[in-house]
């Protein structure tokens, strides 16, 4: 079975503090993604990766940045972290081709 | 862009009854693929069902199967004799070649 992990299942931050939030997929997968989910938008991309320092921009990236020095791992990164970044954020990965998207366990970012 | 457009926020069906969730998409590509994600309340996205566009047979899986309306850009999964343990959100998702597209997604619950 394919499987995707995150760092953490709930994280607390204050505003203005640096947010790493961790991914790690063990299928050795080209495609890793990062999505926030929020009630009434359903998932919104933030970045995603197709290859190790590999990035692209989604639709949301603005206030974040991504790392991706391993094949398995995929960072993301909250520079200075606001209130309007709480949300629960959700890791996926994906073998190339055309494959669903395996997800994380998601973590639930409050920040105050 | 493609946009996916779930236009039930939430449904409701009775144990053992049968509940079909709406889902429409915009695209101008003729190849894609769509899918159907369930998100129990512990929050794990997993896949229910598939669908490739070329395909013109309707996928089925167990009490899950889809109406694809290719010309109508629709796709509606219906869920047949529901369990207590479908009551999750559903997101309904396009993807060509690149980043997967989702609804907002619709909240459903299951009455004993």
């Amino acid at each position: 079975d394919v499987k995707v992990t995150q760092s953490s299942r709930y994280l607390v931050k204050r505003t203005g503090e640096k947010v790493f939030l961790e991914c790690v997929q063990d299928m050795d997968h080209e495609n890793m993604f990062w999505y926030r989910q929020d009630p009434g938008l359903g998932l919104r991309l933030i970045y995603f990766s197709y290859d190790v320092k590999m990035k692209e921009k989604g639709d949301i990236p603005e206030g974040y940045s991504v790392s991706r020095e391993k094949k398995e791992r995929f960072s993301l990164i909250l520079e200075s972290a606001s209130t309007n970044q709480t949300s629960m954020y959700l890791c996926a990965s994906r073998p190339g081709g055309i494959y669903e998207q395996y997800f994380g366990p998601g973590t639930r970012l409050t920040v105050t | 862009a493609q946009t996916v457009t779930q236009s039930q926020p939430e449904m409701s069906v009775q144990e053992a009854e049968t509940v079909t969730l709406s889902c429409t998409y915009d695209t101008s590509e003729s190849d894609y693929y769509l899918f159907w994600y369930k998100q129990p309340p512990s929050r794990q996205m997993i896949l229910v069902i598939r669908q490739e566009a070329y395909k013109q047979q309707n996928a089925t899986e167990n009490r899950f199967s889809v109406n694809f309306q290719k010309a109508a850009k629709s796709f509606s999964l219906k869920i047949s004799d529901s369990q207590l343990g479908d009551a999750a959100m559903y997101f309904c998702a396009y993807r060509r070649w690149g980043d997967m597209r989702f609804g907002a997604g619709t909240r459903l619950t299951v009455k004993p």
